[in-house]
């Protein structure tokens, strides 16, 4: 079992939608990123969660340290949000353990 | 274990002094990043190479800061001038990253961080 899972693995939907992505952990952690690739570019860092809620624009990151569990959420999808989330998490030993990442494609 | 080697752990320095941090990455991955933590910010990602070449620096301010990877065993840090602002722990980490290809959680591992401080 990986520690760090992702789900869906690829999500397909309308722009206008909101975008749900989850991520569940089983190890300690000292942090959880969110991260953003897209096609042939780096990897952009969205938000740093240790505890709560974040919000940049029209994407939100919650944590639930208790549950061990995070999502990503993105109101009024747009087709540019198209791209690969990734979701990793630093555990004690300043490891970033990384998901598997999750495909997200917006049809215009 | 392989390892990551950050030097130096630690660093004082003037306002205005040049400040250079290496890492030496684990052989034989291919992605480096540079990281910089503060109590403020948290963790902010600088700079990201995959084989060598820079993808992301986004994060950097690049009137000051440069980063770069001569060879596969070297990553560097500069900032000239450096000032107060910048005192931080800077973190780089090394790993074999694939990307949304369904293999299961990738790991990248971080150095031990190099503790700057600007006066």
């Amino acid at each position: 079992k990986n520690e760090v899972e992702q789900s869906p693995q690829n999500l397909t939907a309308q722009e206008g939608e909101f975008i749900t992505i989850n991520c569940s952990y089983s190890v300690g952690i000292s942090a959880l990123h969110w991260l953003q690739q897209h096609p042939g570019g780096g990897i952009v860092s969205l938000f740093m969660l240790s505890s709560g809620k974040k919000k940049h624009g029209r994407l939100i990151a919650t944590i639930n340290i208790q549950e061990k569990h995070s999502s990503l959420h993105i109101t009024a999808s747009h087709p540019r949000d198209s791209a690969v989330y990734i979701c990793a998490v630093m555990d004690s030993n300043y490891q970033l353990i990384w998901g598997a990442g999750t495909k997200l494609i917006i049809k215009p | 274990d392989a390892r990551v080697t950050q030097t130096p752990r630690h660093k004082v320095t003037e306002m205005g002094q040049e400040v250079t941090m290496r890492c030496q990455p684990i052989l034989g991955h291919n992605t480096v990043f540079w990281y910089r933590q503060t109590m403020m910010q948290g963790l902010e990602l600088l700079a990201y190479f995959r084989n060598r070449a820079p993808l992301d620096d986004s994060g950097m301010p690049k009137d000051r800061f440069s980063a770069e990877m001569p060879d596969a065993t070297l990553a560097t840090l500069k900032i000239q001038p450096s000032e107060p602002r910048d005192s931080a722990v800077y973190f780089c980490a090394s790993g074999l990253v694939r990307i949304g290809t369904g293999a299961g959680a990738n790991v990248l591992t971080f150095g031990a961080g190099s503790r700057l401080t600007v006066l």
